[in-house]
């Protein structure tokens, strides 16, 4: 079964300490992987796409790695306006083409970051 | 930048009665649609897949006599909650996807229905 788990369920940081955020997936056939933010109430802000192992890809503090089980979200020096809850998400493939393909999302890592 | 509406923000209606949410892709054409839900502190979760001109495809254990969805253009899909009773109290989320490549989704800003 196609699966995707993200650990930790919570994280509080202070400002400053920097830190790692997992997810795992187990799927049958990986088309890409995301990561979203989301602020309470909101819906999810989409910060990166990764397709292939050994990818990278950063955004201010963000920065995100993939490997064939599993991406980190590594966030550095964070500061009290990156407490969200970050979802990643990862597309997984039914056919040739990727008109069928899946959604799978994670319960999300809820950070918070104390000043 | 790719923005994605919905209305209403919030709802709040007597079981029984009839909802109806948009979403509205606003610069630029989405060939699909998608509907989520997603209960506190959960995942989000795949209710359908609406592609323009043609029947939305429901996953498993959602009702489609329930969740109406309809997409009538490339900018516009509608969700429709018939009949809401209390457990469908729930924040509803689309998202809608450039192309039929696989690009990231652009999420709505989501609408949290409450049935009284």
């Amino acid at each position: 079964e196609d699966q995707v788990t993200q650990s930790p369920e919570a994280l509080r940081l202070q400002e400053g300490e920097s830190s790692s955020l997992n997810c795992s997936y187990t799927v049958s056939g990986l088309r890409g992987l995301f990561w979203y933010r989301q602020d309470p109430g909101k819906g999810p802000e989409f910060l990166f796409t990764l397709y292939s192992a050994g990818e990278e890809k950063e955004k201010e503090r963000l920065k995100a790695t993939l490997t064939k089980k599993e991406s980190f979200l590594h966030i550095t020096a964070p500061k009290p306006e990156d407490s969200a809850t970050y979802l990643c998400a990862v597309q997984v493939e039914f056919s040739q083409g990727a008109r069928d393909d899946k959604i799978i999302f994670g319960k999300g890592t809820r950070l918070h970051i104390l000043p | 930048g790719a923005v994605v509406s919905q209305h209403p923000s919030w709802v709040i209606c007597k079981s029984g009665t009839s909802v109806k949410i948009e979403c509205r892709s606003l610069d630029f054409q989405a060939t699909t649609m998608f509907w989520y839900r997603q209960f506190p502190k959960q995942s989000l979760m795949l209710m359908a897949t609406s592609n323009e001109g043609s029947k939305a495809t429901y996953e498993q254990g959602v009702e489609k006599d329930k969740f109406l969805i309809n997409h009538a253009s490339l900018t516009l899909s509608t969700l429709t909650v018939t009949s809401a009773h209390p457990e469908d109290s729930s924040f509803y989320i689309c998202s809608a996807q450039k192309g039929y490549s696989y690009n990231e989704q652009f999420f709505g800003p989501g609408t949290r229905l409450t049935v009284l």
